[in-house]
């Protein structure tokens, strides 16, 4: 059954602490997506990777690391120093070039830091 | 920079009414994609439009891409409870290989 799987679905987290969200995908896809999204607003991208050991900064990139050590692998920091780390944390993936392809989205990461 | 807006950014319909949702870009795109995001859920991709003025149907959604490939549109026939979520537009952007989505409309059905 292939698909995006993220885990944990919600995580609790003390300020000032760093929080690593997995995404993974048995897709065969090259390019992985992490997007942010607030109640009631859009997506907005953090970071994207086009291929293994390579990745490109999004909109928001401060305050989040990524690493693409696989391809079915694309794991997000959220460091301490993201001020507002609360939010819903989405990854997706596409086949390739995912201005062309549609993107998958996993189900989802809700972060709570307080 | 490039951006891509969607009015209304909330809509509140009545079972059985018509819905549009309006997708407008500051750039020409070379496609556009439709994306649905039910309440507590995740976006799941719709469609992708190429052509200019190009129009697909899905069931009760029609989908349009503008001339000039620089605005779309979502028209929902007699809404239905099933309906109801956020819908997204997107585009690709200038630079990179990614998308630059829309605010999104969100929808609304009372039955």
């Amino acid at each position: 059954d292939g698909g995006i799987t993220q885990s944990p679905k919600y995580l609790f987290r003390k300020e000032g602490q760093n929080v690593t969200l997995s995404c993974e995908q048995n897709l065969n896809h090259d390019a992985m997506y992490w997007y942010r999204q607030d109640p009631g607003q859009g997506l907005r991208l953090i970071y994207y990777s086009q291929i293994v050991n390579d990745f490109q900064k999004g909109d928001i990139a401060e305050g989040y690391s990524v690493s693409r050590e696989k391809k079915e692998s694309f794991p997000l920091t959220v460091t301490s120093a993201q001020k507002n780390p609360t939010a819903f944390y989405l990854c997706a993936s596409s086949l390739d070039r995912g201005s062309i392809y549609e993107q998958y989205f996993g189900p989802g990461t809700r972060l709570t830091v307080t | 920079g490039q951006q891509v807006m969607q009015i209304p950014q909330y809509q509140h319909v009545q079972e059985g009414e018509d819905f549009t949702t309006y997708c407008n870009s500051s750039t020409t795109l070379s496609n556009i994609q439709w994306y649905k995001q039910r309440p507590g859920g995740h976006p799941v991709f719709l469609i992708q439009l190429v052509k200019s003025g190009e129009v697909k149907k899905q069931k009760r959604l029609t989908f349009q891409f503008g001339e000039a490939k620089k605005n779309s549109s979502l028209h929902i026939t007699a809404t239905q409870t099933t309906d109801v979520g956020t819908y997204f537009c997107a585009g690709p952007a200038e630079y990179g290989n990614k998308l630059v989505f829309g605010a999104g409309t969100i929808l609304r059905v009372k039955s």
